[in-house]
């Protein structure tokens, strides 16, 4: 099956300042990739994705891209705020192939330093 | 339009005791999934669901159960609880379809705590 590992696990950075968190997966079948963001306490919720036929997409301060290749993809967040403190978490799924499972990473912790 | 809900938000329960964790969404979304989420895991597929009485296991089934008989229902029982099985539980629904590629709207959670 799919296997997504994420990093980094943790990372503090000063406001304004970008984030990067990236991705690996496993299987070269994956054609979609997600992203979403967990407030404390609260339910995740997508923010931005990705599909294999595209490299790279962006959304305002946030963008993610795709090297289908290396089997990597990476979130890119710029001029960073506080409310950007969250728990974010990749995902890979084989959309379409008759199953819409997602495969998440681990999470990383980001925290904005005011 | 109340979206996804989940009850209860919060449960205790002893060990060997049924549970169950009911999930309602209103969308008329074609698959449901349940999740677990622990510190260090992420979020973890336990079951899920392509329609109504379609049920498929994720990559943490053991020791949990799930039907669907109605489309907008997607209960979750723990037959038998053990406290491993202590997490907070997320629901999730997608429209499905085709070849669309679709968001999972995930429900507000429920934790779990068994003594």
């Amino acid at each position: 099956g799919e296997n997504v590992e994420q990093h980094p696990s943790t990372l503090s950075v000063q406001e304004g300042d970008s984030a990067v968190i990236k991705c690996t997966y496993s299987d070269s079948a994956s054609n979609y990739f997600p992203w979403y963001k967990q407030e404390l306490g609260k339910r995740p919720q997508l923010i931005i994705d990705i599909r294999s036929n595209v490299g790279e997409k962006k959304d305002q301060r946030i963008a993610v891209t795709l090297n289908k290749t290396a089997k990597h993809f990476s979130l890119h967040i710029t001029e960073t705020q506080p409310e950007d403190s969250a728990v974010y978490f990749c995902a890979a799924s084989r959309a379409g192939a008759g199953s819409y499972q997602l495969t998440f990473g681990k999470g990383t912790k980001l925290s904005v330093i005011p | 339009d109340a979206g996804i809900t989940q009850s209860p938000r919060y449960k205790i329960t002893e060990t060997g005791r049924q549970v169950t964790l009911m999930c309602h969404q209103t969308w008329s979304h074609s698959y449901m999934f349940w999740y677990r989420q622990d510190l260090g895991h992420g979020l973890r597929l336990i079951y899920y669901s392509a329609a109504a009485d379609i049920t498929d296991k994720g990559e943490v089934p053991d020791g949990y159960v799930v039907s669907r008989s109605k489309t907008e229902n997607f209960p979750l029982t723990l037959e038998s609880a053990t406290r491993s099985q202590t997490s907070v539980y997320f629901c999730a629904s997608s429209l499905g379809g085709g070849t669309a590629y679709n968001e999972q709207f995930f429900g507000p959670g429920t934790r779990l705590t068994v003594l």
